[in-house]
């Protein structure tokens, strides 16, 4: 079983939809979660970053963090063309913030 | 634009080459990553620095040499590579809190790297 795991995808949704796209994992330690998108020959971007268990929102963004499954969520609402990339999700245990784990990444397309 | 900067975006080496990529940062953080990314794949860890002094190496060829001058640059320098060796590769850097919330990387846009 891998660290981490992830949705494969090829995700393709309408304009307007609402996207989820999940991770679970297998380390209890984990405490940081960070969702990034990473544009086709870019470099990942963070979208969100989270501490623990709870939400946060940003936007039309939406972070999930549920440690009692070890399970995160990312979800957009109104999907825009311009969110097709490949959403990554990545965790580390502590907060000297170098050993992240990265999940093999979903690839989403919205189309118009 | 990201505020991690890396030079340059595209590089094609041939095997016997000796060619360096850079990156540079101006957000103050003191800890600072070389990632490799092949298509389809998530970043592999190669190279940490904490504080300019080396402090992981996951286990990669003494073909890749990495150097950090000062807080906000880091080097790598890349000698008789392989084809193999053709990736995207990234810099990222991180705060260094210590007891704090943590701190995530943020990452440049890399450089593609072709080797003939």
């Amino acid at each position: 079983q891998k660290e981490v795991e992830q949705d494969p995808g090829p995700l393709s949704v309408p304009e307007g939809a609402i996207v989820s796209l999940n991770c679970t994992y297998s380390n209890s330690a984990f405490q940081y979660f960070m969702w990034y998108r990473q544009y086709s020959r870019k470099g990942p971007e963070l979208l969100m970053y989270t501490y623990s268990s709870g939400n946060k929102e940003d936007g039309r963004f939406t972070a999930q963090v549920d440690k009692s499954s070890k399970y995160i969520s990312l979800f957009i609402r109104d999907s825009q063309p311009s969110d097709s990339a490949t959403y990554l999700c990545a965790m580390s245990e502590d907060d000297y913030g170098q050993n992240f784990v990265f999940g093999p990444g979903t690839r989403l397309s919205v189309l118009p | 634009d990201t505020e991690v900067t890396q030079t340059p975006k595209h590089l094609v080496m041939g095997m016997t080459n000796k060619k360096s990529l850079k990156c540079e940062q101006h957000m103050g953080h003191r800890a600072m990553y070389w990632y490799k990314q092949k298509a389809k794949k998530p970043p592999e860890l190669m190279f940490v620095y904490s504080y300019e002094k080396l402090s992981i190496n996951e286990s990669v060829p003494s073909r890749f040499s990495p150097e950090c001058p000062n807080s906000s640059l880091l080097n790598l320098h890349l000698h008789a590579l392989q084809p193999e060796d053709s990736a995207l590769y990234l810099c990222a850097s991180s705060l260094i809190l210590l007891g704090g919330t943590g701190s995530p990387l943020h990452f440049g846009n890399g450089t593609r790297l072709t080797v003939t």
